[in-house]
């Protein structure tokens, strides 16, 4: 199965601040690699799909990028609705999987 | 509105069956390929199962053999059967839409004797 690393597990951020989280996959993925946003006891959201493309009515100060691999999700200009839990998905082969999850505090 | 409601979530003992429903509105489950995501107390996202439009199905290793997806066209639902369940299946089991752009809220299944 691919091994989907995220870093860093957990950051600590500021309202204002950029937020840089990383996603690298143990082998090629293409671009099949999407961004998902859950705050607590809520379901996950997704942020960015294959790779770089913003998910129609999520802020612009979400964006994603790279093609393997590693991936970026980037938060500028962090708001208080964004202190959640991220995660990346590879959906290239099957079993499909997701990084381990990088929690904003 | 587009909208994905589960339901059939519980506690249920080890070596038990259970069925989960996932009702679609707003779409229909058979123009999408649709998938179950599962979410352990406290845990990260794990993927479990994809229904692709043309009836494909596909399996994390952890449930393959034990569980079935499959999905009801004429009534607009996805479904999860799962069979010899084990304290490990405990977890919220969520239901999404293709590239998981559309999430239910999710329904409970605690397997404890």
């Amino acid at each position: 199965a691919i091994q989907m690393t995220q870093s860093p597990s957990s950051l600590s951020a500021s309202v204002g601040d950029r937020v840089t989280i990383t996603c690298r996959a143990s082998q090629v993925i293409r671009n099949d690699l999407h961004w998902y946003q859950q705050r607590p006891g809520k379901a996950p959201q997704l942020l960015i799909y294959r790779a770089s493309s913003l998910q129609s009515g999520v802020p612009s100060r979400f964006s994603g990028s790279g093609s393997g691999p590693d991936f970026t999700l980037t938060i500028s200009n962090l708001q208080p609705e964004d202190f959640a839990t991220y995660y990346c998905l590879q959906d290239y082969n099957f079993p499909w999987t997701f990084g381990q999850g990088t929690k904003v505090e | 509105e587009v909208q994905l409601v589960e339901s059939g979530g519980g506690l249920i003992q080890p070596g038990g069956s259970l069925r989960l429903s996932c009702a679609a509105s707003g779409f229909s489950v058979s123009n999408n390929f649709m998938n179950w995501v599962r979410q352990a107390p406290g845990q990260g996202l794990e993927w479990v199962s994809v229904i692709y439009t043309g009836g494909r199905t596909f399996y994390a290793d952890s449930v393959k053999g034990r569980f079935t997806i499959s999905r009801d066209n004429s009534k607009n639902t996805l479904y999860l059967q799962m069979n010899s369940l084990t304290a490990e299946d405990t977890a919220i089991y969520y239901c999404a839409r293709d590239t998981m752009d559309v999430w239910g809220q999710g329904t409970t299944v605690t397997v404890s004797s």
